[in-house]
């Protein structure tokens, strides 16, 4: 069964410091990661995804994730936090099928909080 | 706008009561996902459907329930409302594996 772990529940950086939030799976395959921001009392918005090929992507808001295979882990990053950047963040890990079925797996999210 | 439109944005509702959230998925998404989210639960896949079909089932109580319609938008049914069951429920959409878009949510709130 796939799994996902998020470590750290609550993060504090100062603002323009730079920001590492860390995601472990464990699937049996190649997954889909994802990594998603939730704002208080909004949705979840997708900040970017690996699905295969280059191992670094590219995310909105100046984001970025490392897929590392031997790790097992998809750690988000962003070289200087702005206090905007204060959210909740989720990783997570799907399954598809040509059916349209997706099983995903969310992680427990991480607080980051800014600090001026 | 994330193109999923979820109504109403606020419920608030006694207990035993119930009530019917709903959601329109983006357009030319076949799945639509149900998520509650509370705080000592943290998010919680409830169930999914595609193309009008239930295709997985999460921790959704027997007191719930839903159905996705021909136009494909979807409602969940709370029944029997308890305390407990406050929280955010989200909605989410997608065309396959390119992961979920959500809506903005519904928050419950059962007094």
């Amino acid at each position: 069964a796939q799994s996902v772990t998020q470590p750290d529940i609550h993060i504090t950086v100062s603002e323009g410091a730079s920001l590492e939030l860390r995601c472990n799976y464990s699937y049996g395959a190649t997954p889909y990661l994802f990594w998603y921001v939730q704002s208080p009392g909004q949705g979840l918005q997708l900040l970017l995804k690996y699905f295969s090929g280059d191992t670094l992507v590219q995310g909105i808001k100046g984001f970025e994730a490392e897929f590392k295979r031997s790790q097992s882990s998809f750690n988000l990053r962003k070289p200087s936090v702005h206090w905007s950047d204060a959210a909740e963040y989720f990783c997570a890990v799907v399954r598809g099928d040509s059916g349209g079925y997706q099983k995903v797996t969310f992680g427990t999210g991480t607080k980051l909080q800014v600090i001026p | 706008d994330s193109g999923v439109t979820q109504t109403p944005k606020h419920l608030i509702t006694a207990t035993g009561q119930r009530v019917t959230l709903r959601c329109s998925p983006r357009s030319g998404d076949l799945s639509v996902y149900w998520y509650q989210q509370s705080l000592d639960q943290g998010l919680q896949f409830l169930i999914q459907y595609y193309n009008g079909e239930e295709r997985a089932k999460g921790n959704i109580l027997e007191r719930f329930s839903a159905q996705q319609f021909p136009d494909l938008h979807s409602e969940l049914n709370l029944s029997s409302l308890e305390l407990g069951d406050s929280a955010l429920y989200f909605c989410a959409s997608s065309e396959g594996t390119g992961g979920y878009t959500f809506g903005s949510g519904t928050r419950l709130t059962v007094v």
